[in-house]
């Protein structure tokens, strides 16, 4: 199993609703991470969570909670957002040999906020 | 700190010519460098990566770059444009050693593919 497997893969929410984002990949990766992408942008690192553990936070607000349950799993909660929080969320991952860089990331969650 | 300056937000081919995505880096330690394609609604896919070693080097649907140090570069190149290769390509640099999943990306290059 080669995949990140990102649901719901869109979402549309007002900006009073509770939702959630979910991530999980089975290949043994101890590296999980949250990217949020504006249209026509690069990826923009929001957490980096190493060995179930938040490493970075790159002052993302606190409207986006992010969880970490297992080493597999990888939950964004998101709460009271704006409309420029529209965007692509993409979850990604790697092994446990850190040091090449390279990231295997999931198709993305596509937030709409009314 | 290190960044990543992708030459030519939008880059139009016709299909069978040459490809070339250009992207420069800075970086005051040797650098991991990366090419990532991302289709229309989908998520981000590795090209092809340098760490260390061969300078030029291969990757998937036919795809290449090559590292040179002393222009600071990691341009990608196709010989042969296919309409499928229409995407965003992103250049990414790899921020210090032991990776902290800081990917400083370029700002992307749109590539149309003319039939």
């Amino acid at each position: 199993d080669t995949e990140v497997t990102q649901t719901p893969k869109h979402l549309v929410m007002g900006m009073t609703n509770k939702k959630s984002l979910k991530c999980e990949q089975h290949m043994g990766h101890r590296a999980m991470y949250w990217y949020k992408q504006k249209a026509k942008k690069p990826p923009e690192l929001m957490f980096v969570y190493s060995y179930e553990k938040l490493s970075i936070n790159e002052s993302v607000p606190s409207r986006f909670s992010p969880e970490c349950p297992n080493s597999s799993l990888l939950n964004l909660h998101l709460h009271a957002l704006q409309p420029e929080d529209s965007a692509l969320y993409l979850c990604a991952s790697s092994p446990p040999d850190l040091n090449t860089g390279e990231l295997f990331f999931g198709e993305g969650s596509r937030l709409t906020v009314l | 700190a290190q960044s990543v300056t992708q030459l030519g937000s939008h880059v139009s081919v016709s299909e069978g010519a040459l490809v070339l995505l250009r992207c420069n880096y800075s970086s005051s330690v040797p650098p991991y460098l990366f090419w990532y394609v991302q289709y229309p609604n989908q998520g981000l896919q590795l090209l092809l990566k340098y760490t260390t070693g061969a300078t030029l080097v291969k990757g998937i649907n036919g795809f290449e770059a090559e590292f040179k140090k002393s222009e600071t570069s990691f341009h990608l190149t196709k010989p042969s444009a296919h309409m499928s290769d229409a995407a965003e390509y992103f250049c990414a640099v790899s921020e210090g050693s032991g990776n902290t999943g800081k990917l400083i990306f370029g700002q992307g290059t749109t590539l149309q593919v003319k039939p």
